[in-house]
């Protein structure tokens, strides 16, 4: 059984560095083409890709955040963790882990996502 | 460019046949996903590849695509199929764009 579970702060101050952790079980991210991607979604609006690591430790980022971003993965411990700089409003959102784990990249399981708001 | 671009909202009348359709260039050369996606809820993966349905996906839910343009077919909708639906799709740089969703209303 593949699940997900996404940790972190609930409230982060403005220009601060969130550091969200994605925890799961029923997968390991050394099997070859197993990826996590992280995703997030402001209230009311559609979902925003940020970034995925792949099972050979490669890394790819949303064109437009990758400044900001960071992701990386503890295999031992069955964790990828982002963390994203120069907090701002504008990144309240909820942010989603979710695993890939097919040929077509296609996200197969999500976590339940975890409420980051942004304010002073 | 890696967007993809989806209408914002659809309708279709209970039991009829709603297309739902997302373009973008990387569509002709990769396979769009979608993702039903309720209130308070995260999204499901309904449709993947050519035309896959993960378990316990009803079959009236279907994929397929042209050129630029990918669809999510729902044939018979129901009252339960009312949700967000978002396309998603990789390009040659490695992103993983979704569309910017569409809202599904079933009359």
């Amino acid at each position: 059984q593949v699940t997900l579970r996404e940790s972190g702060p609930a409230l982060v101050k403005p220009t601060q560095t969130l550091t969200l952790t994605c925890t799961f079980s029923g997968f390991s991210l050394s099997t070859s083409g197993m990826c996590v991607s992280w995703i997030r979604q402001p209230p009311g609006k559609a979902l925003e890709w940020l970034a995925l690591i792949d099972w050979d430790d490669d890394k790819y980022y949303s064109t437009s955040l990758k400044t900001r971003l960071t992701i990386s993965k503890d295999t031992s411990k069955n964790q990828v963790v982002l963390t994203m700089t120069n907090m701002d409003p504008v990144d309240t959102a909820t942010y989603y882990c979710a695993r890939q784990g097919g040929d077509g990249y296609e996200f197969d399981y999500w976590g339940q996502g975890t409420l980051v708001t942004v304010s002073s | 460019s890696s967007e993809l671009t989806q209408d914002p909202a659809v309708s279709v009348a209970l039991g009829q046949t709603v297309r739902i359709t997302c373009q973008g260039d990387s569509l002709r050369s990769y396979y769009a996903s979608w993702y039903q996606q309720k209130p308070g809820q995260a999204p499901v993966l309904v449709i993947y590849g050519k035309n896959n349905r993960p378990s316990g996906i009803p079959d009236r839910f279907s994929g397929s695509s042209s050129g630029n343009t990918a669809s999510l077919t729902i044939t018979g909708a129901q009252a339960e199929d009312e949700a967000d639906y978002y396309c998603n799709s990789r390009d040659s740089s490695g992103n993983h764009p979704f569309g910017g969703g569409t809202k599904l209303t079933v009359l």
